[in-house]
């Protein structure tokens, strides 16, 4: 079966640090994507993991590891714009189509 | 613009009517995706595109729906007799699907907005 889990929701406060995990379990996996998304808006992407390992960008990183079937967004340095849906996506198969957790609600308050 | 776009943006139907939905992605994108996203939810796979070729159709995608991308680049959602169970926001997404790596990332349309009353 396919099985994206993440935590439905998340508080953190402006100027912390705040981690998102993700576990997966596929029957195709090319990879795995963190997008963001506003309310009202579309996704928009954030990172994609193949390989094992943190991939840092700004204030985003991005962990995976394939053997546990597990990832994590890190967000440092948090502004209020970052209160926003935090959607984590396995790139399934040889489509490509994004299997999709249902979210975390990420609220970040002064 | 150069990103992916979609019309309309908001639709509103009474329930049993048809609607179509359109998707135009990034022009060189021969990949192209549809999704469903209800709220408190993440999107979820509809079906897929190659070129004008439908590769791939969720089990989610009953009979009343069908889609389209006959030249390959513009593609059609179409919804026959609808139902409140369609309300959602219908997402289109491309990319260029070259090999590997991050060319695998999909660029996501604004969304339609679907209320069936």
């Amino acid at each position: 079966g396919q099985n994206i889990d993440q935590p439905t929701e998340m508080t953190a406060t402006e100027g912390a640090i705040v981690q998102i995990n993700c576990t997966y379990q596929t029957s195709g996996f090319n990879g795995l994507f963190w997008y963001q998304q506003h309310a009202g808006e579309a996704p928009t992407f954030l990172s994609y993991n193949v390989l094992d390992g943190l991939e840092e960008k700004g204030r985003f990183s991005s962990f995976l590891s394939r053997s546990k079937g597990y990832s994590y967004l890190l967000l440092k340095e948090l502004q209020m714009k970052d209160s926003a849906s935090y959607l984590c996506a396995a790139d399934g198969g040889a489509t490509n189509k994004l299997i999709f957790g249902t979210g975390t609600l990420l609220a970040v308050q002064p | 613009d150069t990103g992916v776009s979609q019309n309309p943006r908001h639709k509103i139907t009474k329930r049993g009517q048809n609607v179509t939905f359109r998707c135009d992605p990034i022009s060189e994108h021969n990949r192209l995706y549809w999704y469903r996203q209800t709220l408190g939810q993440g999107p979820e796979f509809l079906t897929y595109f190659q070129n004008e070729a439908q590769l791939e159709k969720s089990r989610l995608l009953s009979d009343r729906f069908s889609a389209e991308r006959p030249k390959g680049s513009f593609s059609t959602l179409e919804i026959q007799r609808t139902e409140q169970g369609d309300s959602a926001m219908y997402l289109c997404a491309s990319s260029s699907g070259l090999a590997g790596g991050v060319d695998n990332e999909q660029f996501f349309g604004p969304g339609t907005r679907l209320t069936v009353l």
